[in-house]
């Protein structure tokens, strides 16, 4: 079973408007933790934002806020205002605390969603 | 501060042949891993080193050995390149000591690699 889905191949937004990108993951483990990373077209993997699994509120950064719903197990991307230099690949990630041999240190990675902005 | 530095960032190599991609932090960071990328996939953990002296395989290993020659630098070897490895490498580090939020992970620049 994946542990990390991302329904959205690709999802189009005007400038300045909101956007959520989806992401869903399984575990087992009641500590993990969940990430988002952006990569452009250039390549490289940027991070964004962290949540906790025992996390109270919901994690921001800047126009980056993380929709937390633990009982969906779901951790959605907002970007709020959305700009042309926000067109880029966006991967959901997750770490379990409990990981043991070789999914220990692991970053469980979905497929992405390439998000467009257009003006 | 220059994060996560890898070497080099493109190589094209003929099979059988062989090369070793090199990354550094200058995080201080005690963890460090080795992933790749291929199109239409997130990326997959090949190798990785908790803290300086150890390693161990992740989720595809195989063609693959890695050295942690200190706390700084992780190197990823390829002994006798295949097709099967053409792909996107990317180096992370993350400081791992205490508390989840230290295993958020950093990541270099990329090599990317082709092999004929």
């Amino acid at each position: 079973a994946q542990k990390i889905t991302q329904t959205q191949p690709g999802m189009f937004v005007q400038e300045k408007e909101a956007v959520t990108l989806d992401c869903t993951y399984d575990t087992s483990d009641p500590s993990y933790g969940l990430f988002w990373y952006k990569q452009p077209s250039s390549g490289e993997m940027i991070f964004l934002i962290y949540q906790g699994s025992y996390d109270q509120q919901n994690a921001t950064e800047g126009r980056y806020s993380l929709n937390f719903q633990k009982a969906r197990k779901s951790a959605n991307l907002v970007i709020s205002a959305s700009q042309l230099g926000d067109s880029a690949m966006y991967f959901c990630a997750m770490r379990e605390i409990g990981g043991r041999g070789s999914t220990l240190g692991r970053l469980y990675f979905g497929r992405g969603t390439q998000l467009t902005v257009w003006p | 501060n220059a994060g996560v530095t890898q070497t080099p960032k493109f190589q094209v190599l003929k099979t059988g042949q062989s090369m070793t991609l090199q990354c550094a932090q200058d995080m201080n960071h005690n963890s460090m891993y080795w992933y790749r990328q291929d199109p239409g996939m997130g990326l997959r953990l090949i190798y990785y080193s908790a803290s300086e002296g150890t390693t161990d395989k992740g989720e595809v290993p195989n063609g693959y050995n890695v050295s942690r020659l200190n706390k700084r630098e992780f190197s990823l070897r390829l002994e006798s390149a295949a097709p099967s490895q053409t792909s996107v490498y990317f180096c992370a580090s993350s400081a791992a000591s205490g508390g989840i939020r230290w295993e958020t992970q950093y990541f270099g620049p990329g090599t990317r690699l082709l092999v004929l």
